[in-house]
């Protein structure tokens, strides 16, 4: 079954700040990869998602993550970062048609 | 409504205590999933639904979960004689496909049992 690792628990950023947030996924076939977003007490929020076509996609928010094939990741970045992007994130793989398997996740702080 | 909604969105049992937690689908969205997580770590799977039919219970824990979506909307996540290790954040999505393209999730009801 696919899988996915995020291979950071914890990263501390100060404001305006770059961020970037490692994901890496198990599979040799095609595969489709999502980042979620979960703010304190919410549900799970879609940041992005790749399907096809360009390996560079643009999410809500400001964020982006770029598909590399050979390497088998999928990092999440933001070139700038807000207070209110402290959050937990969520890298997901499909672990068959209809069902996801996700990271352990990565705690993002933002600190002023 | 506009999304997914659960409820309630915290819920507190006793040990042994059965409980249910509901949740709304986005209108029209054919499959449902219910979600396990708890602290500290990501979403695992419980069950998938395909309008009415329970197409996968697989990641149920044990015989003490039971799901249902008896008119292929809204669906119940019963557990019976609830223990501390029930203790997570129960969360549902539902999808417009039936592949996971793009699932939309609740807020989930955490569930502490004391």
């Amino acid at each position: 079954a696919q899988s996915v690792t995020q291979l950071d628990s914890q990263v501390p950023v100060f404001e305006e700040a770059p961020v970037e947030l490692r994901c890496n996924y198990s599979s040799s076939v095609s595969v489709y990869l999502f980042w979620y977003v979960q703010y304190p007490n919410q549900g799970l929020q879609l940041l992005l998602k790749y399907l096809s076509g360009s390996t560079l996609v643009k999410g809500i928010n400001g964020f982006e993550a770029e598909f590399n094939k050979s390497q088998t990741s999928f990092h999440l970045r933001k070139p700038s970062v807000h207070i209110s992007d402290t959050a937990e994130y969520f890298c997901a793989v499909p672990a068959n048609d209809y069902k996801l398997s996700f990271g352990a996740g990565t705690t993002v702080t933002v600190r002023a | 409504g506009a999304g997914v909604s659960q409820s309630p969105r915290y819920k507190v049992a006793k040990r042994g205590q059965d409980v249910a937690l509901r949740c709304d689908p986005i209108s029209g969205h054919v499959s449902l999933f219910w979600y396990q997580q708890a602290l500290g770590q990501g979403p695992e799977f419980l069950t998938y639904f395909q309008n009415e039919a329970q197409l996968d219970k697989s990641g149920l824990p044990s015989d003490r979960f039971f799901a249902e979506r008896p008119e292929g909307s809204v669906s119940t996540l019963k557990i019976q004689r609830t223990q501390q290790e029930d203790s997570a954040v129960y969360l549902c999505a539902s999808s417009l496909a039936y592949a996971n393209t793009e699932a939309f999730f609740g807020q989930g009801t955490r569930l502490t049992v004391v």
